[in-house]
């Protein structure tokens, strides 16, 4: 497809057990970004990757939560011992270089039970 | 820190003009962005400004000020289809150790129009 694809589109899963989500990104896209958007709320910045930079993981909200982009394409962001206020939309983006406007992807409804 | 506001909630006419204000206070400010998400589905990009003055594409113009942390998304002969969320959206490069290009949103204003 032409944009970015995320998948599962919806997770449901009980408290304490680790989920994966998969991000593929715009093919030639340089930059992916992750981002989560809980009700009510405005979208969260969580991780940035540039190329083969280090990425920016200020906005990861705690070492439960971490990303990893192989070969430049997709991504995975793996949450670990998921807790009830892990819920939330995950949102995937990426942009062609970093100074061009992120395109985003459906998201993963994530819902801990 | 960082803030970013906007109205959470506005109506407008079918057909009307309607302008969304945002106003913004960050570091390491590189451009602003807005977004339309209607519920559901991801958000779309509909602008950007990195200099003062209006951007005017289609329907849609945008403005900033950045002497005033200050933007608006202005929507003209509004349609049915434009009721949604119009997210606000500051590019933040600061560099945390390593080069950044983040965004940081606001928390979005829910447009509905009515017949």
């Amino acid at each position: 497809g032409a944009g970015v694809s995320q998948s599962p589109s919806n997770k449901v899963t009980e408290k304490g057990k680790d989920v994966e989500l998969r991000c593929d990104p715009i093919s030639g896209h340089t930059a992916l970004y992750w981002y989560r958007q809980s009700l009510g709320q405005g979208l969260e910045f969580l991780i940035y990757f540039q190329g083969n930079s280090a990425p920016d993981k200020s906005g990861l909200p705690s070492d439960r939560f971490s990303a990893e982009r192989t070969g430049g394409s997709v991504s995975t962001l793996t949450i670990q011992r998921t807790q009830q206020e892990d819920s939330a939309v995950y949102l995937c983006a990426s942009s062609r270089y970093s100074n061009q406007p992120q395109h985003f992807g459906d998201g993963t409804r994530l819902s801990i039970l | 820190g960082q803030n970013i506001d906007q109205p959470t909630e506005m109506t407008a006419t079918e057909g009307a003009i309607v302008q969304i204000n945002c106003t913004y206070q960050t570091s390491g400010f590189n451009g602003l962005f807005w977004y339309q998400q209607h519920a559901g589905e991801a958000p779309t990009f509909l602008s950007y400004n990195v200099l003062d003055g209006l951007e005017e594409k289609g329907r849609f113009s945008s403005f900033l000020s950045r002497s005033k942390g200050y933007s608006y998304l202005l929507l003209k002969e509004l349609q049915m289809k434009d009721s949604a969320s119009y997210l606000c959206a500051v590019r933040d490069l600061r560099n945390y150790g390593g080069a950044t290009n983040k965004l940081i949103f606001g928390t979005g204003t829910l447009l509905a129009v009515q017949p």
